[in-house]
């Protein structure tokens, strides 16, 4: 069974930094793409970031491009979300999500989250 | 705003048919695969239909999708209470940066 676990969820300063975290199992991690996507309390779904299976293609959404940053490690089967200049608005949930395929395809498999809160 | 277009809501009673639409453009439902997700409150998205009409294991056939140009549809038949949820569309998008897009969602009541 695929599980997701994330982590590294929590309250940040506006401004500060948080790096989460998501734990893979139950699958050969490295042959598929990887997604971060959040949902602001109440709100709907907003895609975050992907990274291919080899990490050469990367891609965020414009409200997060050049403060945050997605990587993997798939010697650790994990994947990684680095937020910098954190801002009110990226107060939200956040899901590590498989993708069907090693290239962006579709997502397939959720994990259950972790909040992120940023506060003045 | 979101980029894919969803009804807020919809309703109907237990048993009767739903459609839920997903309106996009030429740079996403119009050249891509659409997904659909189900969210019930306080647990995460799951994926419910994928390839516009394909079904994961699992997802009874009460559930099918359908793709025309730059619209795709969510059919939901013999309507259970269980099926009260939050209902998501989802696409790749082939902009300027590729990307992936998401509709607004709409909250399916079973009256």
């Amino acid at each position: 069974e695929v599980q997701l676990e994330e982590s590294g969820g929590g309250l940040a300063q506006i401004g500060g930094s948080l790096r989460l975290s998501c734990l893979v199992s139950g699958i050969t991690f490295d042959d598929y793409a990887m997604h971060w996507v959040r949902q602001a309390p109440g709100k709907g779904l907003e895609w975050v970031s992907t990274i291919n299976w080899n990490s050469v293609d990367i891609d965020y959404a414009d409200s997060v491009r050049g403060r945050f940053t997605i990587s993997r490690d798939n010697a650790k089967n994990s994947l990684y979300l680095q937020m910098n200049s954190l801002r009110a608005e990226d107060t939200a949930l956040y899901y590590c999500v498989k993708d069907s395929r090693p290239y962006l395809f579709y997502m397939d498999v959720w994990g259950k989250g972790t909040t992120v809160t940023v506060s003045s | 705003q979101s980029v894919l277009t969803q009804p807020p809501s919809v309703s109907a009673a237990p048993g009767q048919k739903v459609t839920i639409s997903c309106s996009g453009n030429s740079s996403n439902v119009g050249n891509a695969f659409v997904s659909w997700y189900q969210q019930f409150p306080g647990t995460a998205p799951k994926l419910l239909m994928y390839e516009n009409n394909k079904r994961p294991s699992g997802i009874p056939d009460r559930f099918s999708g359908s793709k025309s140009g730059t619209s795709a549809s969510l059919d939901i038949t013999g309507l259970q209470t269980g099926d009260e949820a939050d209902y998501y569309c989802g696409a790749w998008d082939s902009r300027l940066s590729a990307n992936w897009v998401f509709g607004g969602g709409t909250k399916l009541t079973v009256l």
